[in-house]
């Protein structure tokens, strides 16, 4: 069955600092990988897909199918960059997402 | 605001109650999701329409749940018999062709 986790329920950083949160799935296929965030008080809104292989606000994430593995990393966090991120997997030929539980990022001052 | 739009934003009901949700999408958007989430959990998928059309359902939805999109806009989600075990954030995106969905801002419900 396809899944993804991601270990990490809480992670904290100072501005500045590097950030990964990561994010395993298990999928014996080919999937599309998904980074969502919600900010405080906001609905959950898409950051990234691996296949667009786009940098957004300053974020970008690497699929390594080896490890099966998709971690979300911005070299210097914000504090803006405080929110709940979502890693999600839709497998080949389906339309159902599966998300992980989410890491709370929070980004010191 | 042109987003995916949920009524009601909460619903407080009793055990027992029927319960019934609102989603309207992106126009244009043929394809429309529910999902459930409770707290600590990432959303959960629930089913998915293209237009019309049912094509997915997951086997969280039981009996008691039923979703139509009864002319390939709006989209309800209706809860019967409510269970304490109900309670959950419900929330629904769209999407055109292709894998990016927006989100709705949800419907929490609470059945006490």
């Amino acid at each position: 069955a396809q899944r993804v986790t991601q270990p990490e329920k809480l992670l904290s950083v100072f501005k500045g600092a590097p950030v990964e949160l990561k994010c395993n799935y298990s999928y014996s296929g080919s999937p599309e990988l998904f980074w969502y965030v919600q900010y405080s008080r906001q609905r959950l809104q898409l950051l990234l897909r691996h296949i667009s292989r786009e940098s957004i606000k300053g974020f970008t994430a690497d699929l390594n199918k080896g490890e099966t593995s998709f971690h979300l990393k911005k070299p210097f966090a914000q504090e803006e960059d405080s929110a709940m991120y979502y890693c999600a997997l839709v497998p080949y030929n389906n339309n159902d997402m599966r998300f992980g539980a989410g890491t709370r990022l929070t980004v010191k001052p | 605001d042109t987003g995916v739009s949920q009524d009601p934003r909460h619903k407080i009901t009793k055990r027992g109650q029927n319960v019934t949700f609102r989603c309207d999408p992106i126009s244009e958007h043929n394809r429309l999701y529910w999902y459930r989430q409770t707290l600590g959990q990432g959303p959960e998928f629930l089913t998915y329409f293209q237009n019309e059309a049912q094509l997915e359902k997951s086997r969280l939805l039981s009996d008691r749940f039923s979703a139509e999109r009864p002319k390939g806009s709006f989209s309800t989600l209706e809860i019967q018999r409510t269970e304490q075990g109900d309670s959950a954030m419900y929330l629904c995106a769209s999407s055109p062709a292709g894998n990016e969905q927006f989100f709705g801002p949800g419907t929490r419900l609470t059945v006490l």
